[in-house]
């Protein structure tokens, strides 16, 4: 079954430490990759895509994500987390035509 | 260029009632869908517009509809509320249809009571 798996359900991490949030994917065909953050009460902002190409997108807000085909990964990474990134981190996957397909979804927690 | 625009933010309706919900999309896209954002099942699609035709539905009872008009503006009704209804419902917009890139706006929080 197509699916779309955020291991992590909370990450706590201090300011200014490395981040990385996993996600894995099941899908036959190689979809398309996306990354949202979610703050509280607000709707989904996109941090950065994959399509096809570089294995590597930058994103916005320092973010970017490494394409693994062989491990079906697209996991984000920051190098220095800042206090507002402090929000939901929504991986989501679609494929030919169809909806995007989301993760469940981490919840990071910034410590100072 | 003014982003996704829902309305209203918030709505609180009594069971068995009905709702429809407004999203204006970024001018120039011409595809709209809407999504059901729950603390239990996250992130669920309802149903994709595009030019006016529903293109994409997901796996939700009938008492989801949606509508999409000519400037692209999409509306969303769920009728016969039940409890289990109460949820942020998303709307996103994108260019063309398919998985191009989504923008999505802020949401209306719907309250069943």
């Amino acid at each position: 079954a197509q699916s779309v798996t955020q291991p992590d359900i909370h990450i706590t991490v201090s300011e200014g430490a490395s981040l990385e949030l996993r996600c894995n994917y099941s899908y036959g065909a190689t979809p398309y990759l996306f990354w949202y953050v979610q703050s509280p009460g607000q709707g989904l902002q996109l941090l950065l895509k994959y399509f096809s190409g570089d294995t590597l997108v930058q994103g916005i807000k320092g973010f970017e994500a490494e394409f693994k085909r062989s491990q079906s990964s697209f996991n984000l990474r920051k190098p220095s987390v800042h206090w507002s990134d402090a929000a939901e981190y929504f991986c989501a996957v679609g494929v030919g035509g169809y909806a995007l397909n989301f993760g469940k979804g981490t919840s990071l927690l910034v410590t100072p | 260029k003014a982003g996704v625009t829902q309305t209203p933010r918030y709505l609180i309706k009594t069971r068995g009632q009905q709702v429809t919900l407004s999203c204006s999309p970024i001018s120039g896209h011409r595809s709209v869908s809407w999504y059901q954002q729950t603390p239990g099942q996250g992130l669920q699609f309802l149903f994709e517009y595009f030019s006016e035709t529903q293109r994409n539905k997901g796996n939700f009872p009938g008492r989801f509809s949606g509508r999409q008009f000519s400037n692209s503006r999409s509306e969303m009704n769920v009728s016969t509320l039940e409890l289990g209804d109460s949820a942020l419902y998303l709307c996103a917009s994108s260019l063309a249809s398919g998985n191009t890139e989504a923008f999505f706006g802020q949401g209306t929080r719907l309250t069943v009571v």
